[in-house]
C-alpha cells in the first residue's frame, strides 16, 4: 500500500479482555517496529520484526503483549487480560529494513474501561 | 542507553515569528538524532535527521536543526512560523540501530 496502515483506528475495550491490534506495513519493507505512546509522552519501543522473527521484543513490558509477524508483512500485536493502564496510542512503523527511515501509521487509540 | 529530553511541552509562537524547539540528548556513543512532526490524528513524519557529517541539518517545510557535540543539543529551527506549523514534534535519538528513544514532545500553536 501507499502507507503503513493500522486497524482499527479506535478500539474500546472492557479491563480484562484481549485484544488485537493490526499493521500493515508499506509493500517490500522487511523492517516493522511496534511503538506505544501514552497520554503526553513520545512514543516507547515495544518490540522490532526483520522478516518474520521478532529481533528484539525487550521493549513489551510484560508476559500479556504479545506479536507476531508470521508472512513477513502483516503483523498483530495482542493484548491479553487488559488493564486499564495499557490505554494509549499504539503505533506501527516499517523501513527498507533496521538502517533506514521508519514510516509510522496513524495509531491505534485503544481504551480499556 | 541513550535518552532524549525536550525543553517545554508547549510553545506558542506568532505567524511569522521563529520557531525554537529545544531538545538535549545524552547518548555513551556518538548518536543519530531525529526530528518528527506529528499533526492531529496523523502519523509520525520525519522532518529531518542528522548521523554524520555536516552538523546544520535542513529538513522539509523550511525547518533545520544543528547537532552541537559540546552542549548535546539537537535544537529545531524555523526562521518564520506559518499556521501549518502547528503540531506536536517530537526529538528521537538512536545509536545506529533501528531502536529510537523519544522525547515527551512540543506541541507547537501559531497565533494569527
Amino acid at each position: 500500500g501507499a502507507g503503513v496502515s493500522q486497524t482499527p483506528s479506535n478500539k474500546v475495550t472492557e479491563k480484562g479482555k484481549y485484544v488485537e491490534l493490526r499493521c500493515d506495513p508499506i509493500s517490500g519493507h522487511t523492517a516493522l517496529y511496534w511503538y506505544r505512546q501514552s497520554l503526553g509522552q513520545g512514543p516507547e519501543f515495544l518490540i522490532y520484526f526483520q522478516g518474520t522473527g521478532a529481533a528484539d521484543d525487550s521493549g513489551l513490558p510484560n508476559d500479556r503483549f504479545f506479536a507476531v509477524r508470521p508472512e513477513g508483512s502483516v503483523s498483530t500485536l495482542k493484548i491479553q487480560r487488559t488493564e486499564r493502564g495499557d490505554s494509549a496510542v499504539y503505533l506501527c512503523a516499517s523501513s527498507t529494513d533496521g538502517n533506514t527511515e521508519a514510516f509510522f501509521g496513524q495509531g491505534t487509540r485503544l481504551t480499556v474501561v | 542507553a541513550q535518552s532524549v529530553t525536550q525543553l517545554g511541552s508547549h510553545v506558542s509562537v506568532s505567524e511569522g515569528a521563529l520557531v525554537l524547539l529545544r531538545c538535549n540528548y545524552s547518548s555513551s556513543v556518538p548518536p543519530y538524532l531525529f526530528w518528527y512532526v506529528q499533526y492531529p490524528n496523523q502519523g509520525l513524519q520525519l522532518l529531518l535527521k542528522y548521523t554524520t557529517g555536516a552538523t546544520l541539518v535542513k529538513g522539509i517545510n523550511g525547518f533545520e536543526a544543528e547537532f552541537k557535540k559540546s552542549e548535546t543539543s539537537f535544537h529545531l529551527t524555523k526562521p518564520s512560523a506559518h499556521m501549518s506549523d502547528a503540531a506536536e514534534y517530537f526529538c528521537a535519538v538512536s545509536i545506529r540501530d533501528y531502536k529510537l528513544s523519544f522525547g515527551a514532545g512540543t506541541t507547537v500553536t501559531v497565533r494569527a
